[in-house]
């Protein structure tokens, strides 16, 4: 079964460190680039990043560029997201999300995990 | 950055009706663009893929259209089990960019 399982979400200060890990399973991981979209408490969908399937070539929307930073071990079939300079405005549920084709940036995503929710809040 | 303005926001239907959600890109984006559902306390579900390109598994009442800047997500004859949230999604350029979702509700 393909199957994404994010872990390492918690209750953090404003200002603070984390880092989210995405398992992959059931699929050739570093055959595809992957992604996180995040989701903010009863709001829309929101792309944060993405990584190429060998880690060379990552890209970030303006609203995270420069604080967090998104990489994978392929010999672990995991992705990973370090936030850094965390904001309220960075509460959100985090996804991993696969792609459907091996592509630079592989269309729709057709694989999503069940998220790990971030909270920034003093 | 391409964005995506869906419409409507919010649509109340009975079952059995037909339900049409659109999706409008601020520049033409050729046929990249792709709908979920999602469901409360449920990950994005694919739908569509490529605006017209049906999903296995996904119920052949769904269906897509467009090209350039309009699409369309039809459902025809709405079934309770369809109440959700509905967004598109472009992966013509980068930064990727989501419509802000249609939500869905069963009278």
């Amino acid at each position: 079964e393909v199957q994404l399982v994010e872990s390492g979400g918690v209750v953090v200060q404003p200002g603070g460190s984390l880092r989210l890990s995405c398992a992959a399973s059931g699929f050739t991981f570093d055959d595809y680039a992957m992604h996180w979209v995040r989701q903010a408490p009863g709001k829309g969908l929101e792309w944060v990043s993405l990584i190429s399937w060998d880690g060379g070539s990552t890209y970030y929307a303006d609203s995270v560029k420069g604080r967090f930073t998104i990489s994978r071990d392929n010999s672990k079939n995991s992705l990973y997201l370090q936030m850094n300079s965390l904001r309220a405005e960075d509460t959100a549920l985090y996804y991993c999300a696969k792609p459907e084709l091996r592509a630079p940036m592989g269309g729709a995503f057709d694989i999503w995990g069940q998220g790990t929710m971030v909270t920034v809040s003093s | 950055e391409i964005v995506l303005t869906q419409s409507p926001d919010f649509q109340s239907v009975t079952p059995k009706e037909k339900v049409t959600i659109t999706c409008r890109a601020s520049q033409s984006i050729g046929s990249s663009l792709h709908w979920y559902q999602q469901k409360p306390d449920q990950s994005p579900k694919l739908l569509i893929k490529y605006a017209s390109q049906s999903i296995s598994g996904v119920p052949s009442r769904f269906s897509g259209s467009g090209s350039g800047t309009d699409f369309t997500l039809t459902i025809n004859s709405l079934e309770a089990e369809d109440a959700a949230t509905y967004y598109c999604h472009q992966s013509s350029s980068l930064p990727l960019t989501f419509g802000g979702g249609t939500k869905v509700e069963i009278k």
